[in-house]
């Protein structure tokens, strides 16, 4: 079974649309995060949420908007896409009950291959 | 400001031979995390492992190995007896739990072990 799943794997879009992409893990934790991965395999974090609520919004454009529904599904939506928005985007999810403590190791999910034209 | 250094942008060895990978960070802080991920060609992060700043303890887990040192603020990471299948980049990463309890990841070394 998967443990961490995104969809779609890949995604190739024009500039200007609004995209989503979906997270969902079946581990029963309860902190989920965003990653943003460039072209320069440089990986930083974007959100966190811990049952359903967010913890971490680091400085990223509000085009990108968290949407958790439960615990098990993080999606990210991306309004107004921009060719620099091209990259790979990792789901992670951790137990950690807090939400604060990011030293609970990660799953990540395989990734989703965004490309803006 | 805590800050992971690997540098090693690029590593090529032949099979069977062992290879070290670098990792220097830096933190003020005195409770803190590391971590080392692997990013196969495939794609997916997959963790490797963690330790906390008060176990500097090394670590080994069959053909890997660990070498944590706080008088040189370096988790270094061995691979004994590569194997082609090790090949992918790996990352070092840093959880600070005071400081918005962000991980940061180092720029990651990519690992090319030849037949």
């Amino acid at each position: 079974d998967t443990a961490v799943s995104q969809t779609p794997k890949y995604l190739v879009t024009q500039m200007g649309n609004d995209k989503s992409i979906k997270c969902e893990q079946n581990l029963g934790h309860d902190t989920m995060y965003w990653y943003k991965q460039d072209s320069k395999k440089f990986l930083k974090i974007m959100f966190s949420y811990n049952n359903k609520e967010l913890i971490i919004n680091e400085t990223v454009p509000n085009r990108f908007s968290p949407k958790s529904p439960d615990k098990a599904h993080l999606n990210l939506h991306i309004n107004s896409l921009e060719l620099g928005d091209s990259a790979v985007y990792f789901c992670a999810s951790s137990q950690d009950e807090s939400g604060r403590a990011l030293w609970p190791e990660q799953y990540f999910g395989p990734g989703t291959r965004l490309t803006v034209t | 400001a805590q800050k992971v250094t690997q540098a090693q942008t690029e590593i090529s060895v032949v099979e069977k031979e062992d290879v070290t990978l670098d990792c220097v960070y830096e933190t003020r802080d005195t409770t803190y995390y590391l971590f080392w991920y692997k990013q196969p060609p495939s794609g997916e992060l997959v963790f490797l492992i963690r330790r906390n700043s008060f176990d500097e303890q090394n670590e080994i887990s069959g053909r890997y190995s660990w070498n944590f040192q706080k008088s040189t603020s370096s988790f270094n990471f061995t691979i004994t007896a590569s194997q082609v299948v090790d090949s992918a980049v790996y990352f070092c990463a840093l959880s600070v739990a005071n400081r918005d309890d962000k991980i940061i990841f180092g720029k990651g070394t990519r690992l090319h072990i030849l037949p």
